[in-house]
């Protein structure tokens, strides 16, 4: 079946570390995003890509990186400068073109230790 | 700015009735209005859309009505059934960007 993978479901890091979350899709979409949920909130975009080699800033970029080398994937990079990176994080990808939802991977839950 | 807008972060009813989720908009300039449903520690799942040139749009037990002038966009769920319980996120999509943008979301338990 297609669908968007999301690894690990649940990751630790310890202070000063970055950690990169992994997002896979096989839908053959050409444009991908990372959210990030906290308790009482809605989503907020980290980053989004609407095609291989390019990506834009969402409303949350700063202590963040992300790359997208192949259309299926959409790594995303907390780093150490993000200061509060207790979070939910999800990655979803959309065809790209015309009024189309996009579809989510089940999020990973990072915890700093 | 949050220009999407739910302020009824809880909502409870009885098996069999309607369930009326609400959300409001601040800006006129978007196109393409979505409702998702979320489990605790799953992704939202995509349940129904709306484009700005209707005011309707069903699928099955789900409508979405959107009212332009008010700038006011509802879920209607009939009958509400227990596995209906969850977060329900209303989005909106502005003209020309493929960004969406997401309300807090309201948390609906259905009661048997």
């Amino acid at each position: 079946d297609g669908g968007i993978t999301q690894s690990p479901k649940y990751l630790f890091r310890k202070e000063g570390q970055n950690v990169t979350l992994s997002c896979e899709q096989n839908l053959n979409h050409d444009a991908m995003y990372w959210y990030r949920q906290d308790p009482g909130q809605g989503l907020r975009l980290i980053y989004y890509s609407q095609i291989v080699n390019d990506f834009q800033k969402g409303d949350i970029a700063e202590g963040y990186s992300v790359s997208r080398e192949k259309k299926e994937s959409f790594p995303l990079t907390v780093t150490s400068a993000q200061k509060n990176p207790t979070a939910f994080y999800l990655c979803a990808s959309t065809i790209g073109a015309g009024n189309q939802p996009q579809h989510f991977g089940d999020g990973t839950r990072l915890s700093i230790l | 700015d949050q220009q999407v807008k739910q302020n009824s972060p809880s909502l409870s009813v009885q098996e069999g009735r309607i369930s009326i989720l609400n959300c409001d908009y601040t800006n006129s300039m978007f196109d393409y209005f979505l409702w998702y449903k979320k489990y605790p520690a799953e992704g939202p799942t995509f349940l129904i859309s709306i484009s700005s040139i209707k005011d309707k749009n069903e699928d099955g037990r789900f409508t979405v009505f959107l009212n332009k002038s008010a700038k006011h966009l509802s879920l209607h769920i009939v009958p509400s059934q227990p596995g209906d319980s969850a977060v329900y996120f209303c989005a909106r999509r502005g003209s020309g960007s493929e960004k969406l943008v997401f309300g807090k979301g309201t948390k609906l338990t259905v009661n048997p």
